[in-house]
């Protein structure tokens, strides 16, 4: 019954290294989201994506960008890792904006991430 | 700008006890709110929902949530806790037109004793 699958549940990387997290949805959902989660602070929005290709800017986009080439697929890039990107990062998704439950994110169950 | 205040970061309580949650946001038109819950190592999970109509919402597991305007909040209640309600619990907001993004509280680590 998975709906948001993350590919990764740990890494570790090293500072310097490109990161690529992967997650897939298959309830045919328009939106996607990436979040970052960190003790004290809650989530934060990195990027989202409301159509294939179509891509915003979160609230921490900094230091990362993503990749929509499929509907189902939403990637998260960390071109050079940096150990401040140690955190948990959480996908998700909903269905299109002014469809009812647009505001309705499905999650799925994380990727903990440690760069050393 | 939307935003969401969560003043307890951590909430201790007995299995058994009832529980109350606090979650105060910051929109000026009718918000529609939120609560998720976060079981160790998992992703988020929908409890309940408030978009109109009736100010107390039922959710999963036994949980509801009680919309006040007036006092901005909404808070998530639970009469009687069990151990595996120990959980993070996060309260969002979204408008209710345009921005279809919710903004999350910072979370409340909820632990249980036996």
């Amino acid at each position: 019954d998975v709906k948001v699958t993350q590919s990764s549940r740990y890494l570790v990387k090293r500072t310097g290294e490109k990161v690529f997290l992967e997650c897939v949805q298959d309830m045919d959902h328009e939106n996607m989201f990436w979040y970052r989660q960190d003790p004290g602070l809650g989530l934060r929005l990195i990027y989202f994506s409301y159509d294939v290709k179509m891509k915003e800017k979160g609230d921490i986009p900094e230091g990362y960008s993503v990749s929509r080439e499929k509907k189902e697929r939403f990637s998260l890039i960390l071109e050079s890792a940096s150990t401040n990107q140690t955190s948990m990062y959480l996908c998700a998704s909903s269905v299109g904006q002014g469809r009812t439950g647009a505001n309705v994110l499905t999650f799925g169950a994380g990727s903990r991430l440690t760069v050393l | 700008a939307q935003s969401v205040t969560q003043p307890d970061i951590h909430i201790t309580v007995s299995e058994g006890a009832s529980l109350e949650l606090r979650c105060n946001y910051s929109y000026g038109a009718t918000p529609y709110l939120f609560w998720y819950v976060q079981s160790p190592g998992q992703g988020l999970q929908l409890l309940l929902k408030y978009f109109s109509g009736d100010t107390l919402v039922q959710g999963i597991k036994g949980f509801e949530a009680e919309f006040k305007r007036s006092q901005s909040s909404f808070n998530l209640r639970k009469p009687s806790v069990h151990w595996s309600d120990a959980a993070e619990y996060f309260c969002a907001v979204a408008q209710s037109g345009g921005s279809y993004i919710p903004t999350f509280g910072r979370g409340t680590s909820l632990i249980v004793h036996p």
